[in-house]
């Protein structure tokens, strides 16, 4: 069964120093996201992407954090200077879409996980 | 602030006992809630989504909304105790084409 990948599974780094998150999408789906969920809270949407843009972003999406597809399969998140309030779990999700309408499903399946652990 | 609201439990059945997970949201103009399942350390797993009043059935899993009420839930019947895990209710959002927005998810123990 197709699933979403996540690499690294955990990350370390010192604060102020850039990360890249790395995901494969399900290799047929069309829209990308980036989720995080700090230690003990809710599992938080941050960004959105479809046809090569962002089609929705969080107000947790700031500067500091960008997405990219830079090849047919690969879907990344940068974090360009960590925070220590960066330290969480990163999710990468993928549906496959659907067309508009207010009954329009968006079934999104979870990749395994990046740890991310800002010192 | 729209919100998903989940009691975070912890709950606890016997097994082969019917779980009963339930979830209330706020933004009366959302239209798509989806059910996760996540064990401990691991990523959200997809169970089912529902986005018509009523129930909707799925193996041992089924799904109720209530618009009205702004209220859906998720029983298990038969519970296992592979199914103790954290259960999320998420809602897509009117105004918002792809955002889940997440409850804080309850914590179920299914005892052997």
């Amino acid at each position: 069964e197709p699933e979403v990948t996540q690499t690294p599974s955990h990350q370390v780094t010192q604060m102020g120093q850039e990360v890249i998150l790395r995901c494969v999408p399900i290799s047929n789906h069309l829209y990308f996201y980036w989720y995080r969920q700090i230690l003990g809270q809710k599992v938080e949407f941050l960004v959105s992407f479809y046809n090569n843009e962002i089609s929705e972003k969080s107000e947790i999406f700031d500067d500091q954090f960008s997405v990219e597809r830079p090849d047919g399969s690969n879907f990344t998140l940068k974090i360009r200077s960590t925070k220590l309030e960066d330290s969480a779990m990163y999710f990468c999700a993928s549906s496959a879409g659907t067309s508009g309408g207010v009954n329009s499903y968006n079934e999104q399946f979870f990749g395994p996980g990046t740890r991310l652990t800002v010192l | 602030q729209k919100e998903v609201e989940q009691n975070s439990g912890p709950l606890s059945v016997p097994e082969g006992a019917i779980a009963s997970l339930n979830c209330t949201y706020s933004d009366r103009g959302s239209q798509s809630f989806f059910w996760y399942r996540q064990y401990s350390g691991k990523s959200p797993e997809l169970i089912m989504f529902i986005y018509s009043n009523g129930d909707k059935e799925d193996g041992r899993f089924t799904a109720q909304l209530n618009k009205a009420s702004q209220y859906v839930s998720l029983l298990i019947r038969d519970s296992q105790p592979s199914d103790s895990a954290t259960y999320l209710c998420a809602a897509l959002l009117s105004g918002s084409a792809r955002q889940l927005t997440f409850g804080s998810g309850t914590q179920l123990t299914v005892l052997p």
